[in-house]
């Protein structure tokens, strides 16, 4: 049974520009949320959906945006690329809609910005 | 809101030597506790988690954790740890009155050496 899938793994972008990272669910996998690791700020909650819904979100300016598909895959957005946002961005999948008791973490998109 | 602190970034330790490492998370009615690990260039995996019943949990490596309500603690220990075991721990809290997310603390850096 294949795990979480992140992709792309490592990426390099510019200030300014903007990136989306993708998140493929385990099969069956309803929900899914996305955390930003960074060295100064640990772990922070960016947001969480559950069929297609986005049912919770931290506090992260309107630059950082997703979606979920049909198929359960999530995708999440950043415009406007500042040098804070270099960070490692991992997603969790969950069979239902109590996410967090059962989390299968992806291994995470490490995205430095330059 | 919830907060959690782990009161060591770093511990250092001998193959084979017991060792402990310290959450605290603020007050709340009621929580659910979790301890994931984290080797380098991965993600997160969940290491054990108290819901409700047993104050003490158990993983299948040899870590437990003990729930402690009046000292607000989950503390992290293992008899006798083995160079494998060097990685980062966090110890997360999930209040559900704050919706399904996980609050991390900082993490916990245990250095195992020979």
């Amino acid at each position: 049974k294949a795990g979480v899938t992140q992709t792309p793994r490592y990426l390099i972008k510019t200030r300014g520009q903007q990136v989306t990272l993708s998140c493929s669910p385990i099969s069956g996998h309803r929900s899914v949320s996305w955390y930003q690791q960074t060295p100064g700020q640990g772990l922070q909650f960016l947001f969480e959906y559950f069929s297609e819904t986005q049912r919770n979100k931290g506090n992260f300016p309107g630059r950082f945006s997703g979606r979920q598909f049909s198929n359960s895959r999530s995708e999440m957005n950043v415009s406007t690329l500042e040098l804070g946002d270099s960070a490692l961005y991992l997603c969790a999948s969950s069979l239902d809609g109590r996410g967090v008791l059962s989390y299968t973490f992806g291994s995470g998109t490490r995205l430095t910005v330059v | 809101a919830q907060s959690v602190t782990q009161l060591d970034s770093q511990v250092p330790v001998f193959e084979e030597a017991p060792v402990e490492l310290r959450c605290n998370y603020s007050s709340s009615v009621s929580v659910y506790l979790f301890w994931y690990v984290q080797y380098p260039n991965q993600g997160l995996q969940l290491l054990l988690k108290y819901l409700s019943g047993s104050t003490l949990v158990e993983s299948i490596n040899g870590f437990e954790a003990e729930f402690n309500k009046s000292q607000t603690s989950f503390h992290l220990r293992k008899p006798s740890v083995h160079i494998s075991d060097t990685a980062e721990y966090f110890c997360a809290v999930s209040d559900l009155n704050q919706g399904g997310k996980l609050i991390f603390g900082q993490g916990t850096e245990l250095s195992v050496k020979p």
